[in-house]
């Protein structure tokens, strides 16, 4: 069974669309992440929620708005698609919020914006 | 703040030979720090943590890590590197990764 799991894993679109990334968790905990992948390979937090609450949002354009249902979903919806959001976007979950928990990666979504 | 720095961008060894990543930190307070691999074209995949006890953390796949206060520093290490290691590597402290460091193990 996938642990964090990712939908779709590559996705190709227009510049100005819209796009949806869902990730899942079946690890039963309670704070998922999203981050961002360049094309240098920097990592960077982009938000991070616990217990379905908001609790990091990391500078990261309007265009982007996170979404979770409930604990096991948190889903990454993206307005107005621009060349700079090319990037692959990784989902990650923990047991609790806070620094000493360890991480598991969903396998990654490339995105390129055409 | 956090911070953490990975000073070497690439790093190439000899199969059988010891491998040493480097990663030093800035944080206020006890650190919790991590070793991310990350193999071509995959995802990311947790190697070893340190959040407090002994100073030297043994990890997956053979890796070891060391916790030096005094230097601020968390390097990864292997007594004996092997071909399959070649991957690229992140620290990270707390939710702030390094830059990454690409590890190439030559037969």
């Amino acid at each position: 069974d996938t642990a964090v799991s990712q939908t779709p894993k590559y996705l190709v679109t227009q510049m100005g669309n819209d796009k949806s990334i869902k990730c899942e968790q079946n690890l039963g905990h309670d704070t998922m992440y999203w981050y961002k992948q360049d094309s240098k390979k920097f990592l960077k937090i982009m938000f991070s929620y616990n217990n379905k609450e908001l609790i990091i949002n990391e500078t990261v354009p309007n265009r982007f708005s996170p979404k979770s249902p409930d604990k096991a979903h948190l889903n990454l919806h993206i307005n107005s698609l621009e060349l700079g959001d090319s990037a692959v976007y990784f989902c990650a979950s923990s047991l609790l919020f806070g620094g000493e928990e360890t991480q598991y990666f969903g396998p990654g979504t490339r995105l390129l914006v055409l | 703040a956090q911070s953490v720095a990975q000073p070497e961008d690439q790093v190439n060894v000899a199969e059988g030979n010891p491998l040493t990543v480097k990663c030093t930190y800035s944080v206020s307070g006890n650190p919790y720090l991590f070793w991310y691999v990350q193999y071509p074209n995959r995802g990311l995949q947790f190697l070893l943590k340190y959040i407090t006890g002994d100073n030297l953390v043994k990890g997956s796949y053979g890796f070891e890590a060391e916790f030096n206060k005094s230097q601020t520093s968390f390097h990864l290490k292997k007594p004996s590197a092997l071909v399959s290691d070649s991957a690229l590597y992140f620290c990270a402290v707390e939710l702030s990764f390094g830059a990454g460091t690409t590890v190439t193990v030559r037969a």
